[in-house]
């Protein structure tokens, strides 16, 4: 079955750049969303599509990929940043497939 | 505008069954897969179930599968949950999620979650 590895917290300073990775077997090769869920609240989708931003999703969110791991990155952090960040997507083997999930802390 | 809006959850014994809905308003219905994803207490998403939009395919998790049956009732806009023979490591938030498109595109619509709980 097809695994997601996200690290369990990040943490970044306030107006810093915050970089979440998603590593999986030859994730290029798939096509990735990110999702934020604040506390008590359904997921949101920030990037799909690898590096796509819904409207309504600020411009510092942006997405990347290379052979084997998935980037979430945020710049200049602000507190209502702060949220669980899930990685996502579809294998041919395993179906729908979420990271763990990290816990993104803005100090 | 979207909405999906879950109803349903509760307190069930181990081995007991609940059904679980999602009313769904604000875009074709019967055009799109659904899915359910569900959230342990202070868990990650773990994905559960998905239909296709004509509800002709079903998908399962290797977890629920023979346990939990996706349905929908496209007439009334309806997304079903069935789950039986349930177990405390179903003890979940639920949610309804609708598919953007096909089985690669992302969850464009969550609901707001129904917490089941399973327990004596």
């Amino acid at each position: 079955s097809y695994e997601l590895t996200q690290p369990l917290s990040v943490s970044v300073a306030l107006g810093q750049t915050a970089r979440i990775t998603c590593g999986g077997n030859k994730i290029r090769s798939k096509t990735v969303h990110w999702y934020q869920q604040k506390a008590g609240q359904a997921p949101v989708v920030v990037i799909y599509r690898d590096v796509n931003r819904p409207s309504g999703i600020p411009e510092r969110f942006s997405g990347s990929t290379s052979e084997d791991t998935a980037t979430l990155t945020i710049t200049r952090a602000q507190g209502g940043d702060e949220a669980d960040y899930y990685c996502q997507v579809w294998d041919s083997s395993t179906a729908w497939v979420f990271g763990g999930g990290t816990k993104l802390t803005v100090l | 505008e979207v909405h999906l809006v879950e109803s349903g959850g509760g307190l069930v014994q181990p081995g007991g069954s609940l059904r679980l809905s999602c009313a769904a308003s604000g875009f074709t219905f019967s055009s799109y897969a659904m899915s359910w994803v569900r959230q342990a207490p202070g868990k990650g998403l773990e994905w559960v179930s998905t239909i296709s939009a004509n509800g002709g395919s079903t998908y399962y998790a290797d977890s629920v599968k023979a346990r939990f049956t996706v349905s929908r009732d496209s007439s009334k806009n309806t997304l079903f949950l069935q789950m039986n023979s349930l177990r405390g490591e179903d003890t979940a938030t639920y949610y309804c999620a609708k598919l953007l498109a096909g089985s690669q595109t992302h969850f464009d619509y969550w609901a707001q979650g129904t917490l089941v709980t399973v327990s004596s």
